[in-house]
């Protein structure tokens, strides 16, 4: 168990809705990435947080957003779903951002839209 | 632009043997390169990091990587491969390029330990 939480484990919705995934990082990481795994992509970096700002943007799209509460947990928005969206996301928390400093993963949600 | 490649997408193993899973990468001045696993269902757990010092570098589960600055390679390494260590693994280099430090990973290479 690596200390960080996901909720919700799965998600079934149909295209055109909006979800939110929410993760609570380890006690004391200020860090949280956000990852989206799917066959055909890989592992993609989506947006990372440090202590409540956004750090840095990767491949996430307009409809995708993001947040980091005072209490440093993150939500993960997703809108106007499309069949394309079905994967798992992956949130990740470190200490700070600083390049040798472990990320550790999240259990995941497995998004699944119809 | 940095990068991993993990060149084989399945590695079989008999239990017992030992086992090497492999990643080459590409980046701009020294690189931290780190090794996931991941389990059916389950997250990514992680085994290992290079950053700097000594090449061989010692992880959880007996897992260990060579760092290899000539070939530009850290392969994993397990001296007895067990049936349990069946998984998919993740290579990832640590993005120092842009702001944040994200990963980049490889595409995974899905090991298979038979009895």
């Amino acid at each position: 168990d690596s200390g960080v939480t996901q909720t919700p484990k799965h998600l079934i919705t149909a295209t055109g809705q909006r979800v939110t995934l929410r993760c609570s990082p380890r006690s004391g990481d200020l860090s949280v990435y956000w990852y989206q795994q799917s066959l055909d992509q890989g592992l993609q970096f989506l947006i990372h947080y440090y202590n409540g700002e956004e750090r840095a943007k990767g491949n996430i799209l307009e409809r995708f957003s993001a947040q980091q509460f005072p209490d440093l947990h993150s939500e993960l928005n997703l809108s106007s779903l499309e069949l394309g969206d079905s994967a798992l996301y992956f949130c990740a928390s470190s200490v700070d951002p600083g390049w040798t400093d472990t990320q550790y993963f999240g259990p995941g949600t497995r998004l699944t839209v119809l | 632009a940095q990068s991993v490649a993990q060149p084989e997408d399945q590695v079989n193993v008999a239990e017992g043997n030992p086992l090497t899973v492999k990643c080459t990468y590409s980046v701009s001045g020294n690189p931290y390169l780190f090794w996931y696993v991941q389990y059916p269902n389950r997250g990514l757990q992680f085994l290992l990091k290079y950053i700097t010092g000594d090449n061989l570098v010692k992880g959880s589960y007996g897992f260990e990587a060579e760092f290899n600055k000539s070939q530009t390679s850290f392969h994993l390494k397990k001296p007895s491969a067990l049936v349990s260590d069946s998984a998919l693994y993740f290579c990832a280099v640590r993005d120092r390029m842009g702001q944040g430090g994200k990963l980049i990973f490889g595409q995974g290479t899905e090991l298979s330990v038979k009895p």
